[in-house]
């Protein structure tokens, strides 16, 4: 049961506009999220995480929404860099316990 | 400072055969998890240490285990091979979740 999900495999954006990466989970308990971005034979690398208290939280280039109702978060990459291009998963944390739920992941390609 | 180290890189084992993976973690960091990556499976949480005692564990049969040792360096050893097992490990350490979890480069190890 997955309980961490990215729908979308792929996603292909012209440099210099938004990429928008979604996520859905389903555990109403969880209370942490976090964003990785990895590129091939590399381990992940961090990006950003929010909590549930918040509904947003900026870093940067990158933007992450948590819509708790609707049990979606998402990531908004501003201005998008072909240097961008990689895998990028979204992630649970479900009690602080070193234990991230992952989903499938979804490919971005920033097109030059 | 140096980031989360895993060695070796690459591993080709016999099927039946028993291996040993290492991690080293970021100074200071006293949490280590572990993961499998495959293709069909995405990132599966493996078990996660702190202070030499595993305080969570993944749905993956007794044949991998872990341990942890007082300098936080871990170790995962995957007994009686099975082709399946061939994947990507990663371990990630963390202070804690706020800062996220850094990831290593993973082994790659490949079951014949």
């Amino acid at each position: 049961d997955q309980q961490v999900k990215q729908n979308s495999p792929s996603l292909s954006v012209q440099e210099g506009r938004i990429s928008i990466l979604n996520c859905d989970y389903t555990n109403s308990m969880f209370d942490y999220f976090l964003w990785y971005k990895k590129y091939p034979a590399e381990g992940p690398t961090f990006l950003i995480s929010i909590s549930s208290i918040k509904d947003k939280n900026e870093d940067g280039r990158f933007t992450v929404f948590l819509n708790k109702s609707a049990k979606h978060l998402s990531l908004h990459i501003v201005p998008s860099q072909p240097g961008d291009s990689a895998v990028y998963f979204c992630a649970a944390d479900p009690g602080n316990t070193g234990k991230l739920i992952f989903g499938q992941g979804t490919t971005l390609q920033v097109k030059p | 400072k140096a980031g989360v180290t895993q060695t070796p890189r690459y591993l080709i084992k016999t099927r039946g055969q028993q291996v040993t993976l290492s991690c080293s973690p970021i100074s200071g960091h006293r949490s280590v998890s572990w993961y499998q990556q495959t293709p069909g499976q995405g990132l599966q949480f493996l078990f996660e240490y702190f202070s030499e005692t595993q305080r969570n564990k993944g749905n993956f049969p007794g044949r991998f285990s872990g341990r942890q040792f007082s300098n936080s360096r871990s170790e995962m050893n995957v007994s009686t091979l099975e082709l399946g097992d061939s994947a990507l490990y990663l371990c990630a350490s963390s202070t804690s979740r706020i800062y996220g979890y850094t990831f290593g480069s993973g082994t790659r190890l490949t079951v014949v």
